[in-house]
């Protein structure tokens, strides 16, 4: 089966620092990686994904991921980090299991919390 | 559009009670997903529909628990009766054909319904 893994619960960054939050995958196959973000009060909503060709990858927002495959790793990356940027990040791993039905697992969620 | 658009967004019940949860998805979205948002658990896809026919609902925790699409831009999901931990938010969620097949479908998430069961 796929998983993902978001090991910090939580991730403070100064205003205008890069910022990282992490994510593993396992999966067997070619992994399709997401990253989704939860406002307070509202749905998920995408940011970006990973399916194949260049390993970094843009998104929404001045978002970017990149894949490592060597690492199983798909963390997401700003430049420059705002406040507006505060938030509940989620990874999220594609599994179609041998029924063809079609999952989309996602990670426990780091929350980001951007000071000014 | 409005987007996936889900009612009630709070919902506080008693014990016992029936809870329905109602979604309208994206007009053209040809799948429909039910999930649950709990901190001990996170999220938890409890069923999806493709073309308003249920696909997958493994997820769905027990009998107590039902979901239904009529039609395209209408579904349902039932808690009968309701029990103090089903209190989660409920989100549904909806997505096109395109890239289903491979995996590589992106969803749109409505705002999500709080379910408090006292």
């Amino acid at each position: 089966a796929q998983s993902v893994a978001q090991p910090e619960d939580q991730v403070n960054v100064a205003e205008g620092n890069p910022l990282t939050v992490k994510c593993t995958y396992s999966v067997s196959g070619n992994p399709y990686l997401f990253w989704y973000v939860q406002y307070p009060n509202r749905g998920l909503q995408f940011l970006l994904k990973y399916i194949t060709g260049d390993n970094l990858v843009k998104g929404s927002y001045g978002f970017e991921a990149e894949f490592n495959k060597s690492q199983t790793s798909f963390h997401l990356k700003k430049p420059s980090a705002l406040v507006s940027d505060s938030a509940l990040y989620f990874c999220a791993v594609r599994d179609i299991d041998q029924t063809g039905a079609n999952n989309l697992f996602f990670g426990t969620g780091t929350r980001l919390t951007v000071i000014p | 559009d409005a987007g996936v658009i889900q009612s009630p967004r709070h919902e506080v019940t008693e014990m016992g009670q029936e809870v329905t949860l109602r979604c309208k998805p994206i007009s053209g979205h040809d799948y429909l997903f039910w999930y649950r948002q709990t901190m001990m658990r996170g999220l938890e896809l409890l069923i999806y529909f493709n073309n308003n026919v249920p696909i997958d609902d493994s997820g769905m925790p027990e009998d107590r628990f039902s979901a239904k699409m009529p039609n395209a831009s209408f579904s349902t999901l039932k808690i009968q009766p309701s029990e103090p931990r089903d209190s989660a938010v409920y989100f549904c969620a909806s997505s096109t054909e395109t890239g289903f097949a491979s995996g590589a479908n992106v969803l749109t998430f409505g705002a999500g319904s709080r379910l408090t069961v006292l």
